[in-house]
């Protein structure tokens, strides 16, 4: 069982660049979340997607958007990259609304 | 939105002892959960909690939901060095969305 993969799980990025975050999940579920990890502030959640083909702001949007492209992938995409946006990015799917979420294995991103 | 409040923000303790940290919120919780976060990895589920005053344990950890559906506990018993990691509570908050503490880190020196 593969439960939650991310892709890639390292990158480097030069500022304005962009790139996108891959996620997919095999559990067959409805919801998917995107999360940003820093140093002393916890999983702040970026946006989420509560079913396919409708996406929603978390608690730090800003400089992201998100594509939810079916039941099993929703990806997450920096259109010009910037240093604040060094993070570690986790993708989650909980086994129903609001509840207990798998995790993906994270993906570094460091921007320069 | 609703915030977790976890403490403390770091353990340092020695092996064979326990552990204990919480998680407070201003508002009710109907649900909360544990997670722990390993060096290098995604968060992975500990225990979930469904009742108030609730009590579940799961080998050496025990989680309780408090009473007042406002705040949980998490104890680990004689620990030992791979319970080295982050400590997160979470619990649903508005419409689909999962909120997290900042996180408990927990060295176990040997």
């Amino acid at each position: 069982n593969a439960g939650v993969t991310q892709t890639p799980k390292f990158q480097v990025l030069k500022t304005g660049q962009s790139m996108t975050l891959q996620c997919a999940q095999d559990m067959n579920h409805n919801s998917m979340y995107w999360y940003r990890q820093d140093p002393g502030m916890g999983l702040r959640l970026i946006y989420y997607s509560a079913s396919e083909g409708t996406t929603d702001k978390g608690e730090v949007p800003n400089g992201y958007n998100v594509s939810r492209l079916n039941k099993r992938e929703f990806s997450l995409r920096l259109e010009s990259a910037a240093p604040s946006q060094t993070s570690v990015y986790f993708c989650a799917s909980p086994y129903d609304a609001g509840t207990e979420a798998f995790f993906g294995q994270g993906t570094r991103l460091t921007v320069v | 939105g609703q915030q977790l409040n976890q403490s403390p923000q770091s353990m340092f303790i020695q092996e064979g002892e326990d552990v204990s940290m919480n998680c407070t919120s201003s508002s009710i919780f109907n649900t909360w959960l544990w997670y722990k976060q390993d060096p290098g990895e995604g968060p992975v589920l500990l225990i979930a909690l469904y009742k108030a005053g609730e009590l579940t344990s799961n080998g050496r950890l025990t989680a309780q939901f408090g009473i007042t559906r406002k705040d949980s506990f998490l104890n680990i018993s004689a620990s030992i060095p791979s319970d080295v990691g982050i400590y997160f509570c979470a619990g649903p908050s508005g419409n689909y969305k999962l909120t997290f503490g900042k996180g408990t880190l927990l060295t176990v020196n040997p």
